[in-house]
């Protein structure tokens, strides 16, 4: 167990409103990501922290933004959602071999 | 371009039967090697890892992977499979430096019968 937990569970939201998921982890990790879970992509990564302020884009960042004002916390917004966005989210973190850990997921409809 | 394929979408084995998973990835160099399990509603579970040396790596609930370099592959293996396999197993690689990104594969659904 990394002590990661992701706030909300479960989310249901309207297009064009914005959301916020978090992300917290107890362990002073450096590396933090976010991924969405779609069937048949597999984990896709949205972007990525290497540290407090410092982030940068994965494969599928466009729509999302994300920021890290401490350690212990990455947010993950997005600034207007779209039903594309609608997505199982997961945050995880780079353990001391390199291995990543994974939240429990945040389930996002968008409507 | 870097990639991961698991071409296996679904597989499907009698309990006790033998398992095993295909995973190949492209990359410029030999990448850090993972699998990982996920049950229906659950995150991602860390099966076992390569990161050099035996390319034979045991991990946990009875998995075992092996790393063939001239095949760019990392099948994951298992001699007898229980129920409680069932879930949907994903290879990743990951760069060796840096920022460790990582690069998922589809995943291959596993059912087990009875």
């Amino acid at each position: 167990d990394a002590g990661i937990t992701q706030s909300p569970r479960h989310k249901v939201t309207e297009t064009g409103t914005p959301v916020t998921l978090r992300c917290h982890q107890t362990e002073n990790h450096r590396y933090m990501y976010w991924y969405r879970q779609d069937p048949g992509h597999g984990l896709r990564l949205i972007h990525y922290s290497y540290g407090v302020k410092d982030t940068d884009k994965g494969e599928v960042s466009d729509g999302y933004s994300v920021s890290r004002s401490k350690t212990e916390d990455f947010l993950l917004t997005l600034e207007s959602a779209t039903s594309s966005q609608t997505s199982v989210y997961f945050c995880a973190i780079t353990g001391q071999e390199n291995e990543q850990y994974f939240g429990p997921g945040t389930r996002l409809t968008v409507t | 371009a870097q990639s991961v394929t698991q071409p296996d979408i679904h597989i499907t084995v009698s309990e006790g039967a033998s398992l095993e998973l295909r995973c190949n990835y492209s990359y410029g160099a030999t990448p850090y090697l993972f699998w990982y399990v996920q049950s229906p509603g659950q995150g991602l579970q860390l099966l076992l890892k390569y990161f050099s040396g035996d390319t034979l790596v045991q991990g946990i609930k009875g998995f075992e992977a092996e790393f063939k370099r001239s095949q760019s592959s990392f099948n994951l293996r298992k001699p007898s499979v229980h129920w409680s396999d069932a879930a949907e197993y994903f290879c990743a690689v990951a760069s060796t430096s840096g920022t460790y990104k990582y690069i998922f594969g589809t995943g291959t659904r596993l059912k087990v019968l009875a």
